[in-house]
């Protein structure tokens, strides 16, 4: 079974732009996370999505968010670029969410925002 | 905030046994622990589960004691790729994974 995929692995933008993530999970995986890794803060959530459906949310600014397509393939957007954004961005998949489910992550994508 | 505690840091030599600890002292009856880790700048990889009965897998064992207040990740042969940051995680039903600092092994030859 191939494993999650996210694209692109690597971009660089300025501040002020906007630029979208994506994600596609493991087949048959209907729920999807997005979180931020900063050397900071650390592993942050951001949402969480089900059934094309905002599930649950993160505590970041409304310049983040997410979509979900039928297809369970997700993307995240984030608007008017600030350079604390340069995160590493990673994207995780499961079944369904639920408390025994794992979360399987792709490779990430970090943004660089000069 | 993360539920648990981890040292920051653990040395172990290659081809021993590396024991990594937490505490998760406020832990719900419904709770499950989860352990991942993260070589460097990949994706964090799923190592193991359990609610209240000690796990294996081809892994690593997961111990974890009978008040439920702490557990122990055993990678029985620790390698140099075992060099990683482990997260120990509490997570209840709808609950997001929170992740803490973690622990970064080093395994040293």
């Amino acid at each position: 079974k191939a494993g999650v995929t996210q694209t692109p692995r690597y971009l660089i933008k300025t501040r002020g732009q906007q630029v979208t993530l994506s994600c596609s999970p493991i087949s048959g995986h209907r729920s999807v996370s997005w979180y931020q890794q900063t050397p900071g803060q650390g592993l942050q959530f951001l949402f969480e999505y089900f059934s094309e459906t905002q599930r649950n949310k993160g505590n970041f600014p409304g310049r983040f968010s997410g979509r979900q397509f039928s297809n369970s393939r997700s993307e995240m957007n984030v608007s008017t670029l600030e350079l604390g954004d340069s995160a590493l961005y990673l994207c995780a998949s499961s079944f369904s969410g639920g408390s025994t489910d794992t979360q399987y992550f792709g490779p990430g994508t970090r943004l660089t925002v000069l | 905030d993360a539920k648990t505690t981890q040292p920051p840091s653990m040395d172990c030599a290659e081809g021993r046994a590396a024991n990594l600890p937490c505490n998760h002292s406020t832990i719900s009856g419904n709770e499950y622990v989860y352990w991942y880790r993260q070589i460097h700048s990949q994706g964090p990889q799923y190592i193991i589960h359990g609610l209240k009965n000690n796990e294996t897998n081809e892994m690593a064992s997961l111990i974890i004691t009978e008040d439920r207040k702490s557990s122990t990740l055993i990678l029985p042969h620790a390698t140099l790729r075992d060099t990683a940051v482990y997260y120990c995680i509490v997570r209840g039903r709808g609950q997001n994974f929170v992740f803490g600092p973690g622990t970064r092994l080093s395994v040293l030859p």
